[in-house]
């Protein structure tokens, strides 16, 4: 399967602990983009790789949220000290450079 | 006022019918433009780009409408298999920061 590929496919936690999604791109997809989407809404764009810069942070992520892409291939998604309005479905897309995003089938989050 | 607005439905419709969607946009800046289709607990995936000209895929006609920031899909011949959610995309200058609309509800029934 040479798609974008995420793990775990389900995550839950209590409140206060700290949980850490990966994603793997299409191997020759040089950016990356996590979008977190909740019930009854379109994904919300977190933020942007290009390579190993992230180049993009949206105001949604606050500081318990950190990305990271190091060697420009695979990245991880932290969120700590987790709150209960952090459960959603977190997705992944990759893309080559102006071309479409072909998204992962995402983490789902329950924070109890 | 969120920056990509569309009708969340539902939109019940019989198999055979024509049904069009609608989406606003509020920056004047934007680029790109697409529809994702998404099924219940499922990815979103491409369902096709907006050019300036308007274009079709089969069954499926998408129009951009720049002047008055609306971007249009329109689906002839409904089939059951085309209930999901369409969800409008918007990317801004710079070709990065992509907007995504809340989604239109379509259900076919037989």
């Amino acid at each position: 399967d040479t798609g974008v590929s995420q793990d775990p496919r389900h995550k839950i936690t209590k409140r206060g602990q700290n949980v850490t999604f990966r994603c793997d791109p299409i191997s020759e997809h040089n950016r990356l983009y996590w979008y977190r989407q909740t019930l009854g809404q379109g994904p919300e764009f977190l933020t942007y790789f290009q390579n190993e810069a992230q180049l993009e942070k949206s105001r949604l992520l606050s500081d318990r949220f950190s990305a990271e892409r190091p060697k420009g291939s695979f990245s991880t998604l932290e969120i700590q000290r987790t709150e209960q309005g952090d459960s959603a479905m977190y997705l992944c897309a990759s893309s080559s450079q102006g071309r479409e995003q072909f998204f992962g089938p995402g983490t789902r989050l329950t924070v109890l | 006022r969120k920056e990509v607005e569309q009708d969340p439905g539902p939109f019940n419709v019989p198999e055979g019918a024509t049904v069009a969607f609608n989406c606003t946009y509020s920056n004047s800046a934007s680029q790109s433009f697409f529809w994702y289709r998404q099924d219940c607990r499922k990815e979103p995936k491409l369902l096709m780009s907006v050019y300036s000209s308007g274009n079709e895929d089969g069954r499926f006609t998408a129009q951009l409408n720049r002047a008055s920031q609306y971007i249009s899909l329109l689906i002839r011949d409904s089939k059951l298999s085309d209930s999901a959610t369409y969800l409008c995309v918007v990317r801004n200058t710079g070709g990065f920061k992509t907007i995504f609309g809340a989604g239109t509800r379509l259900f076919v029934k037989a």
